[in-house]
């Protein structure tokens, strides 16, 4: 098992750039997160899905969308990418809403 | 909004003494984990806590949950170089959903 795997590890964009992040688990969980953590801050959540074909929003969503159309993948989207978006980002999957989060390795994300 | 603040920030101790993290808040919580990221990975799930007073231990880790589940603190006896990374507390809230509230984290490097 790969677990929950993230593409690409490093990526730079110029402001106004758009761009997907790419999450995938292989342990046929429910619910899948969106991260992004900064220095002091802790890990804040984007967006988050319960299942197939649904997708919440979560502490700080603006500036990015989501698509969960196949289980085992969720998708970040960056239409217009800005600065303020520079951060690492995680992605994380749960078998249920109080079973233990697995986490991806992170995506580091730079915008200029 | 519920919020959970970690104490201290930054901890630089040498091999073999002893520490305790504190994740507070004035909210109650249903559950509490405690997660550790080491550099360049996502976190890692240490443990859950759900009942107001339980105590759990991992090895030279004790992990303690406020009565009132309000607060949680994780201390480590002789502390040694392995345990450097970043600790973090994370309570699901009140929401029901499964979302997890982060604390910033702390900091520990464990000096040889």
């Amino acid at each position: 098992n790969a677990g929950v795997t993230q593409t690409p590890k490093f990526r730079v964009l110029k402001t106004g750039q758009s761009m997907t992040l790419l999450c995938a688990q292989d342990m046929n969980h429910e619910y899948m997160y969106w991260y992004r953590q900064d220095p002091g801050m802790g890990l804040r959540l984007i967006h988050y899905s319960v299942g197939e074909g649904t997708t919440a929003k979560g502490e700080v969503p603006d500036g990015y969308n989501v698509s969960r159309l196949k289980k085992q993948n969720f998708l970040l989207g960056l239409e217009s990418a800005a600065p303020s978006q520079t951060s690492v980002y995680f992605c994380a999957s749960s078998l249920g809403r109080y079973n233990e989060q697995f986490f991806g390795p992170g995506t580091r994300l730079t915008v200029l | 909004t519920q919020l959970l603040e970690q104490s201290p920030q930054f901890l630089s101790i040498q091999e073999g003494e002893n520490l305790t993290v504190y994740c507070n808040s004035s909210s109650v919580f249903s559950s509490l984990q405690w997660y550790r990221q080491e550099p360049g990975e996502g976190p890692v799930l240490l443990v859950t806590v759900v009942t107001g007073g339980e105590v759990k231990k991992l090895k030279r880790l004790t992990f303690q949950f406020g009565d009132a589940r309000k607060d949680s603190s994780l201390h480590i006896t002789a502390a040694q170089p392995g345990d450097t990374g970043l600790y973090l507390c994370a309570g699901n809230g009140s929401s029901n959903t499964g979302k997890l509230i982060f604390g910033q984290g702390t900091t520990l490097q464990v000096k040889p």
